[in-house]
């Protein structure tokens, strides 16, 4: 089974604070992405990556960047942590053609 | 417009019931169509997938396209507690590398 690992279940962040959220996924995956999902907005995609070192915004990349230097890692930044960033953080991977397998998620709470 | 309506519920059935999970969606190109199971604090998992039109089987779960009419639905047989779970519709282009995502119906099924 893919294994998509994302290191923090839940964060306690301070406003302007510069917060990485980590993912690694083993089966050799091409495309990964981050999702932010909140009540009543469902799963909004944030950025993506089809390969090492590229990098596609998504819907809302407003006040992250990301992080692909190794195949199985992707890494979403927030560059200054504000408090509408507060919400669940789903990352996920793909091979070409196939669904998505997703991690358990990051709850992130920015004070 | 979303791309992607879904119901958010919550929906609230005796064990043993038939639910109706749906959505609908705005584009035509999409040829992708996949259902996922969301469990409270958990990451999404894939339930299920069709290409195009038809009907898919899978024990229980019998997922439905009607491309015609911009509508899929998941049928869940003889539900069960443990069936209680966020579901989220997705859909996909041609390429199936971006997902497009429902914003999920709350089921509750009660002993």
């Amino acid at each position: 089974d893919v294994k998509v690992t994302q290191s923090s279940r839940y964060l306690v962040k301070r406003t302007g604070e510069k917060v990485f959220l980590e993912c690694v996924q083993d089966m050799d995956h091409e495309n990964m992405f981050w999702y932010r999902q909140d009540p009543g907005l469902g799963l909004r995609l944030i950025y993506f990556s089809y390969d090492v070192k590229m990098k596609e915004k998504g819907d809302i990349p407003e006040g992250y960047s990301v992080s692909r230097e190794k195949k199985e890692r992707f890494s979403l930044i927030l560059e200054s942590a504000s408090t509408n960033q507060t919400s669940m953080y789903l990352c996920a991977s793909s091979a070409p053609g196939g669904g998505y397998t997703f991690g358990s998620g990051t709850r992130l709470t920015v004070v | 417009q979303k791309e992607v309506e879904q119901d958010p519920g919550p929906l609230s059935v005796p064990e043993g019931a038939i639910v109706s999970l749906n959505c609908t969606y705005s584009n035509s190109a999409f040829q992708y169509f996949m259902w996922y199971r969301q469990y409270s604090r958990k990451g999404p998992e894939l339930l299920m997938y069709t290409y195009s039109s038809g009907n898919k089987e899978d024990g229980r779960f019998t997922a439905q396209v009607d491309k015609s009419s911009k509508y899929i639905s998941l049928f869940i047989r003889d539900s069960q507690p443990s069936d209680s779970a966020t579901y989220l519709c997705a859909m996909s282009l041609y390429n199936f590398n971006k997902f497009y995502f429902g914003s999920g119906t709350k089921l509750n099924v009660k002993p």
